[in-house]
């Protein structure tokens, strides 16, 4: 199976900072990327998939990046909405495997 | 507006059964690949099985096969996952999820999430 890890597993920031999130794929997934928004007890929503597209109603802070093994999701200027668990996830033939989150944090 | 809900977790003992099932609304049920995904407590998300429009094709995680059956009927828009032989390990949220297709064809990635329904073995 293709192992996705994402880091920071953690991160603080402020309101209007710009923030990075990496995953990176244990082989090549070419662009077949996607980044979920978790908030507790709640299921996960789509942000970007095929690693740049930004799905509908998403904001455009939201953006991402990368193609082969490196990935990077960015947020411009967080807003207090943003903070919740990120993840990432590859889809290949037969393995779909998610990273294992970033969760972000009001500092 | 797009709506999948699951239905059917519970308590259960281990090596007994459950069949979890997502009722789907808002979009033609019969065209989209479907998929189960499931949630440890404060873990990650795993991916469990996948079926294909009509149901002829199914794919499953190690760790489910041999125990679990995907299934689904497009006249009830309505996709189930029969789960026997159950551990402690698969104590889970279980969410079902629709693949998505943008003009392009498959994106491998999903759009739609059901709220999930949790599953806990224990005796």
């Amino acid at each position: 199976d293709i192992q996705m890890t994402q880091s920071p597993s953690t991160l603080s920031a402020f309101v209007g900072d710009r923030v990075t999130i990496t995953c990176r794929a244990s082989q090549s997934i070419s662009g077949w990327l996607a980044w979920y928004q978790q908030k507790p007890g709640k299921a996960p929503k789509s942000l970007i998939y095929k690693s740049s597209n930004l799905e509908s109603g998403v904001p455009s802070r939201f953006s991402g990046s990368g193609s082969g093994t490196e990935f990077t999701l960015t947020i411009s200027s967080l807003q207090p909405d943003d903070f919740a668990t990120y993840y990432c996830q590859q889809y290949s033939r037969y393995s779909i495997t998610f990273g294992r989150g970033t969760k972000l944090e009001i500092k | 507006e797009v709506q999948l809900v699951e239905s059917g977790g519970g308590l259960v003992q281990p090596g007994g059964s459950l069949r979890l099932s997502c009722a789907a609304s808002g979009f033609t049920f019969s065209t989209y690949w479907m998929h189960w995904v499931r949630q440890d407590a404060g873990k990650g998300l795993v991916w469990v099985s996948r079926i294909d429009s009509d149901g002829s094709g199914t794919v499953y995680a190690d760790s489910v096969k041999g125990r679990f059956t995907i299934s689904r009927d497009n006249a009830k828009n309505t996709l189930y996952l029969q789960m026997n032989s159950l551990r402690a390990e698969d104590t889970a949220v279980y969410f079902c999820t629709r693949e998505k297709y943008d003009i392009s064809g498959a994106t491998r990635s999903f759009d739609y999430w059901g709220p999930g329904t949790l599953v806990t073995v224990s005796s």
